[in-house]
């Protein structure tokens, strides 16, 4: 595998269900993020690690719940979500959180019901 | 505030015709640009950047965008189209970190 890449591609879940989305990237980045892509918005960056720890949570409400064990991968756990929760989830890392390009997976499509 | 406008949410062009997307961005120093696409079910592919230097940016897939600073844009070229450039075009600035300001993207539909 290179690049970033997501599983679960799809989920479906209930509100009260839990479920994780994860990301693995293979480039040797020490950054990783997650952001929301809704219909119609723009881009929403909701956490930031860089080494292993939080540097950002972007007002993000607890019921979604980051997990970064190591550089390469990064968890995303949700948690009594909503239907506004519905939205493709994409991960993305940079060498650093410094001004670096960074690198997007394919996405987890969410759809909460 | 940082922002990023991308004017046209909808550009339809027939294959093999010339294509220009359009950027504005708004920020008070040089900001770092960059241009994505993203087609159908995918996550985002970067095109290409600029930071710095020369302000024509060759990318992939045989585009290029200009940075001009006097008109704070940032606009993606391609002298001719092909039906696989069909996806959404994001534009994307950075003020120095790696809090990218995104623009709600321009989609591209191509005609045989």
């Amino acid at each position: 595998e290179t690049g970033v890449t997501q599983t679960p591609r799809h989920l479906v879940m209930g509100m009260t269900n839990k479920k994780s989305l994860k990301c693995e990237q293979h480039l040797g980045h020490n950054a990783m993020y997650w952001y929301k892509q809704s219909a119609k918005k723009p881009l929403e960056l909701m956490f930031v690690y860089n080494f292993k720890e939080q540097t950002e949570n972007n007002s993000v409400p607890s019921r979604f719940s980051p997990e970064c064990p190591n550089s390469s991968h990064l968890f995303l756990h949700l948690h009594t979500l909503q239907p506004e929760d519905s939205a493709l989830y994409l991960c993305a890392s940079s060498q650093t959180v410094r001004q670096e390009t960074q690198y997007f997976g394919p996405g987890t499509r969410l759809l909460v019901l | 505030a940082q922002s990023v406008t991308q004017p046209d949410i909808h550009i339809t062009v027939s294959e093999g015709a010339s294509l220009e997307l359009r950027c504005n961005y708004s920020y008070g120093a040089t900001p770092y640009l960059f241009w994505y696409v993203q087609s159908p079910g995918q996550g985002l592919q970067l095109l290409l950047k600029y930071f710095s230097g020369d302000t024509l940016v060759q990318g992939i897939k045989g585009f290029e965008a200009e940075f001009k600073r006097s008109q704070s844009s940032f606009n993606l070229r391609k002298p001719s189209v092909h039906w696989s450039d069909a996806a959404e075009y994001f534009c994307a600035v950075s003020a120095g970190t790696y809090k990218y300001i995104f623009g709600t993207g321009t989609r591209l539909k191509v005609l045989a």
